[in-house]
């Protein structure tokens, strides 16, 4: 069965700090790592990642996949209120004539100002 | 078990005509959600629906509208096709939020 993995479950930072989330996966026919942030509704999509070692940007937040590891990290460099979310991390299993998304149970990140 | 049927698979629309994508889930899932993928990009959600007769928007909501009268179906409809909806549409459902969701295989849609 598919398993993801994140970690740090929580995590309280002041207003300009840098943090880094990470998540393992477990995906038997993998083929992409997606992340999202959530705030009260259902996930916004961030990044999408199918290739090691590329890294994507957007603004302040950036992404990296590890495929010989099997894991990714997040990045939010100088961090604001409006970071505050729960971030999930999700692996896309395309075996079968479906595909299936299996989510981790996310971290929730509180920016403090 | 058929888990979550999309049709149709493949579809050309001209600018300005509508239509309905079909999904339907055999799981008694409560959650359903609709997401368009384009050319080397992610997903991005279009609808969600967290059970019959509730439905709320998601990033990219401009242009379709979903019903969800049973918990097995959730259409989305398409007014007005215009080049920007040219994607891969993809249904989706879970058994709650956060949690493992079921994709069907997706339709292709072009409008010329």
């Amino acid at each position: 069965e598919d398993k993801v993995v994140q970690s740090p479950l929580s995590l309280v930072v002041h207003e300009g700090d840098t943090v880094t989330l990470n998540c393992s996966y477990e995906v038997t026919n993998f083929r992409s790592l997606l992340w999202y942030k959530q705030e009260k509704k259902a996930p916004t999509f961030l990044f999408m990642l199918t290739s090691s070692g590329i890294e994507k940007k957007s603004g302040r937040l950036s992404s990296i996949l590890d495929k010989k590891e099997l894991f990714s990290i997040l990045n939010i460099t100088a961090t604001q209120t409006g970071d505050s979310a729960v971030y999930l991390c999700a692996g896309l299993d395309s075996g079968g004539s479906n595909y299936k998304l299996t989510f981790g149970k996310g971290t929730l990140l509180t920016v403090n100002p | 078990n058929a888990g979550v049927t999309q049709t149709p698979k493949f579809r050309i629309l001209k600018i300005g005509q509508s239509m309905t994508l079909q999904c339907a889930q055999d799981m008694n899932h409560n959650y359903m959600y609709w997401y368009r993928q384009d050319p080397g990009m992610g997903l991005k959600l279009i609808y969600y629906s967290v059970g019959a007769g509730i439905t709320d928007k998601g990033e990219v909501p401009n242009g379709y509208n979903v019903s969800r009268s049973t918990t097995e179906d959730f259409p989305l409809r398409l007014e007005l096709a215009a080049p920007s909806q040219t994607s891969v549409y993809f249904c989706a459902s879970s058994g709650g939020q956060g949690v493992t969701q079921y994709f069907g295989p997706g339709t292709r849609l072009t409008v010329l």
